[in-house]
């Protein structure tokens, strides 16, 4: 079935180093593609999304873009800052469960000062 | 601002009881969605609602049941919550349609 799955964490940088989190997926069609954030206590959050081929989510200096030809949508941040200690979701939505989201295990970042 | 409330933040339980996890959106959307959250395993799909009084399958509904009687409110419940079903609760809601979801904070429930 539809799947993601992504890097292991935890990930652990000191700010403002360059963040990257792999994320590939499987799929029979053309999902659309997501990542979420959960920050410490919360629930989760879009942080961005891509729809389709080549199309480039982005959001608070975050980064992605859905790559078909390696069915991957990593996610990178070009410096990161200890406010971005969260952890990282990457997901698709499920044609055939009410476009349900399907995630991937979660990988945990903590950016020290 | 557009929110989804779960009314339990935490919750202790004991085996054999019968618990019931609250979700009510204010964002007039159609389908709801229950994940629990466990580490290294990630956001698995307990059960969805397309609608009012609808309610399909997720990966995991073993153990569960639901209720969508009105459209702002989807409830979970656990008939008799077993030890294996301590985690973190994750409502969420869309518009149908739409791809995006919206969470709540979620409910973090421990079973004795």
């Amino acid at each position: 079935g539809d799947s993601v799955t992504q890097m292991e964490g935890p990930v652990t940088l000191s700010e403002e180093a360059f963040l990257t989190i792999n994320c590939t997926y499987t799929a029979t069609g053309y999902p659309s593609l997501f990542w979420y954030v959960q920050y410490p206590g919360e629930g989760l959050q879009l942080l961005l999304k891509a729809t389709k081929a080549d199309d480039k989510g982005s959001n608070k200096g975050f980064e992605a873009t859905y790559r078909k030809e390696t069915t991957s949508f990593h996610l990178e941040k070009g410096s990161v800052q200890v406010s971005d200690s969260a952890v990282y979701f990457c997901a698709l939505n499920l044609e055939d469960s009410g476009y349900a989201l399907n995630f991937g295990k979660g990988t945990s970042l903590l950016v020290t000062p | 601002d557009v929110k989804v409330t779960q009314s339990s933040r935490y919750l202790v339980k004991r085996t054999g009881e019968k618990v019931f996890l609250e979700c009510v959106q204010d964002m007039d959307h159609e389908n709801m969605f229950w994940y629990r959250q466990d580490p290294g395993l990630g956001l698995r799909l307990i059960y969805f609602s397309y609608d009012v009084k609808m309610k399909e399958k997720g990966d995991i509904p073993e153990g569960y049941s639901v209720s969508r009687e009105k459209k702002e409110r989807f409830s979970l419940i656990l008939e008799s919550a077993s030890t294996n079903q301590t985690s973190m609760y994750l409502c969420a809601s869309r518009r149908s349609g739409a791809n995006v979801l919206t969470f709540g904070a979620g409910s973090r429930l421990t079973v004795l």
